[in-house]
């Protein structure tokens, strides 16, 4: 079945990386997601990596896909307080196009200490 | 970028009354729009697809007729929540998306309360 899954909290020094870790089951997935939820806000999207890529940078953000080991991690570079929020790893299977169909892990609570 | 306006944010209701979400996509034209729920430190599950001008299509285990879709626009679709009960209690997500694109645009989200 169709599973996503990341841990619910990380805590990290402002000024240091942030390393966010999310596996997923289904290794035909097409495209692999990042969304960031703030308090209050709605889920928005960070970056997104489609399945033939194994890297993929933008600015402070670095999107990693290992297919073989079914794992997708975002790295944050020099993390500040507003990077303070909940981010969703998220996959699409294969065989949904135009309504597509995006399946969400938990969420990681990343919280940044001074 | 695109905009979702999802209203209202919070709502309580007493339980066995009805409450309906709007979800609008504000500067685009949404053919598909999506419904979550959100229990806590769970995931999002998706509830149910419209497409407009036709019915939506509901994952299994949601109740088409507890969870009433309507997409009557290309603008807008609304989740009514029926004889709501406390167990409804939880935070409501729509998304939007262009025909075809990759990407969705998700509004605020919606959290709601039954007592």
């Amino acid at each position: 079945g169709e599973d996503v899954e990341q841990s619910l909290f990380l805590s990290v020094r402002e000024g240091d990386s942030s390393v966010i870790n999310c596996t997923y089951t289904d290794s035909s997935s097409t495209y692999l997601y990042w969304y960031k939820q703030e308090p209050g806000a709605g889920l928005q999207l960070l970056t997104y990596i489609f399945s033939n890529m194994d890297m993929k940078q933008d600015q402070r953000l670095t999107v990693l896909l290992n297919k073989k080991d079914k794992h997708l991690s975002l790295r944050i570079a020099d993390t500040q307080t507003g990077d303070s929020a909940i981010y969703f790893c998220a996959e699409r299977p294969p065989g949904y196009s135009s309504a597509s169909k995006i399946i969400f892990g938990s969420g990681t609570r990343l919280s940044i200490r001074p | 970028g695109a905009v979702v306006s999802q209203h209202p944010s919070r709502v309580i209701c007493k339980s066995g009354t009805s409450v309906k979400i709007e979800c609008r996509s504000l500067d685009f034209q949404a053919t598909t729009m999506f419904w979550y729920r959100q229990f806590p430190k769970q995931s999002l599950m998706l509830m149910a697809t419209s497409n407009e001008g036709s019915k939506a299509t509901y994952e299994q285990g949601v109740e088409k007729d507890k969870f009433l879709i309507n997409h009557a626009s290309l603008t807008l679709s609304t989740l009514t929540v029926t004889s709501a009960h406390p167990e409804d209690s939880s935070f409501y997500i729509c998304s939007a998306r262009i025909g075809g694109s990759t990407e969705a645009f998700f509004g605020q989200g919606t959290r709601l309360t039954v007592v």
